[in-house]
């Protein structure tokens, strides 16, 4: 079964500081990854997504992450934070396995962005 | 762009009492979907539906929950006899086909309180 793993619950950064959250997910055959955001008391935003093609894909707000088949990694990076990007942010793989598509989540990774 | 809309955006009430979840999918869409993520983790599947019948669902879909499609536009989820734990935000999504993710879209949530 497919797995997506974040390791850091919790990431503070100072604004205007860079940022990486990292997601790794397990699987054997090609997929497709995403990653949402979820401000305080509301739903899941799409952010970016990978389908195909190039590994390094842009998404909303700034925000980019690189697909790397060998590391089995799909990394969250912006150059710059905002006060306003504190969120939980989460990372998402396609399962296809048992004939219905949907989505694996991660268990997130709290952004927190400091004066 | 076309949303799919949830309502209430948050309920709340007694244990033992049932629940319906109301959504409405984009209007081409096939494919429907319920997503549950208890407070402070990781957002999980529970069902997918599809020509008017369950295609999957997860092993927290119990007998407790249930799905229709009572009309052309709406989805529901109900709960029959809600427990302290059904406590959750609850996402519906929907997409145009099972195969893929090209315009699957999450719903806002319903932010479900027992109490």
């Amino acid at each position: 079964a497919q797995s997506v793993t974040q390791l850091d619950s919790q990431v503070p950064v100072f604004e205007e500081a860079p940022v990486e959250l990292r997601c790794n997910y397990s699987s054997s055959v090609s997929v497709y990854l995403f990653w949402y955001v979820q401000y305080p008391n509301q739903g899941l935003q799409l952010l970016l997504k990978y389908l195909s093609g190039s590994t390094l894909v842009k998404g909303i707000n700034g925000f980019e992450a690189e697909f790397n088949k060998s590391q089995t990694s799909f990394h969250l990076r912006k150059p710059s934070v905002h006060i306003s990007d504190t969120a939980e942010y989460f990372c998402a793989v396609s399962d296809f396995t048992s004939g219905t598509y949907k989505y694996i989540f991660g268990t997130g990774t709290r952004l927190k962005v400091l004066a | 762009e076309p949303e799919v809309t949830q309502t209430p955006s948050h309920q709340v009430t007694q244990m033992g009492q049932e629940v319906i979840l109301r959504c409405v999918p984009i209007s081409n869409h096939l494919y429907f979907y319920w997503y549950r993520q208890i407070l402070g983790q990781k957002v999980e599947f529970l069902v997918s539906f599809y020509n008017n019948e369950i295609s999957e669902k997860s092993e927290i879909f119990d007998d407790q929950f249930s799905v229709e499609r009572p009309d052309g536009s709406n989805f529901t989820l109900k709960i029959r006899s809600t427990k302290l734990e059904d406590s959750a935000m609850y996402f519906c999504a929907s997409s145009p086909s099972g195969q893929g993710p090209y315009g699957y879209t999450f719903g806002s949530g319903t932010r479900l309180t027992v109490v």
